[in-house]
């Protein structure tokens, strides 16, 4: 069965450093979603990406986060100089269609971030 | 803007007992309502969702829920619980029918046997 990959499971990080969590979406998805928990707290969602570019994103999105799809299989989510609010597990999705009557959501495992 | 909320973080079920999970939602236009579900060291999966079709949706491992809207409530069942339903779920609302979702806190089902 066709799922969404995502790496590194686990990364202890610096506070100010720069981090990259990749993901591989569903083949033949178009659509790409980054969503966060903070532990105890709600999943949230993060940003939206159709066609190599953004096409929504959340308050909490700023100017040091940014996505990539640098090839045709990976789905990246960098974080410029990390802080401690950040630590938090990073979902990404994908799914076929944008919209919710046709389609499925798919999530990956997530990828637990630590800042120290 | 679009809520859920999760009366519960945790519930204790035992072996072949009711589950019922508690959301009620909060948008402004007609809601998308889901439930997903999280096993431990998996992504969440999707079991049910309610597109404005029949009000009581059906989804996979024997989960059931009924969308109420003079409740607001979208609570999700299954009539007998299975060691394999431990899990944390989670409710979802979407107001565009797109995904982004805003997701309730979850919550935590233990079975015990």
């Amino acid at each position: 069965e066709p799922e969404v990959t995502q790496t590194p499971s686990h990364q202890v990080t610096q506070m100010g450093q720069e981090v990259i969590l990749r993901c591989v979406p569903i083949s033949n998805h178009l659509y790409f979603y980054w969503y966060r928990q903070i532990l105890g707290q709600k999943v949230e969602f993060l940003v939206s990406f159709y066609n190599n570019e953004i096409s929504e994103k959340s308050e909490i999105f700023d100017d040091q986060f940014s996505v990539e799809r640098p090839d045709g299989s990976n789905f990246t989510l960098k974080i410029r100089s990390t802080k401690l609010e950040d630590s938090a597990m990073y979902f990404c999705a994908s799914s076929e269609a944008a919209v919710i009557n046709t389609g499925e959501l798919f999530f990956g495992e997530g990828s637990r971030l630590t800042v120290l | 803007a679009q809520s859920v909320t999760q009366l519960g973080s945790h519930v204790s079920v035992s072996e072949g007992a009711l589950v019922l999970l508690r959301c009620n939602y909060s948008s402004s236009v007609p809601p998308y309502l889901f439930w997903y579900v999280q096993y431990p060291n998996q992504g969440l999966q999707l079991l049910l969702k309610y597109t404005s079709a029949a009000t009581l949706v059906k989804g996979i491992n024997g989960f059931e829920a009924e969308f109420k809207k003079s409740e607001t409530s979208f609570h999700l069942t299954k009539p007998s619980a299975h060691m394999s339903d431990a899990a944390e779920y989670f409710c979802a609302v979407s107001g565009n029918n797109d995904y982004k979702l805003s997701f309730g806190a979850g919550t935590t089902v233990t079975v015990r046997a």
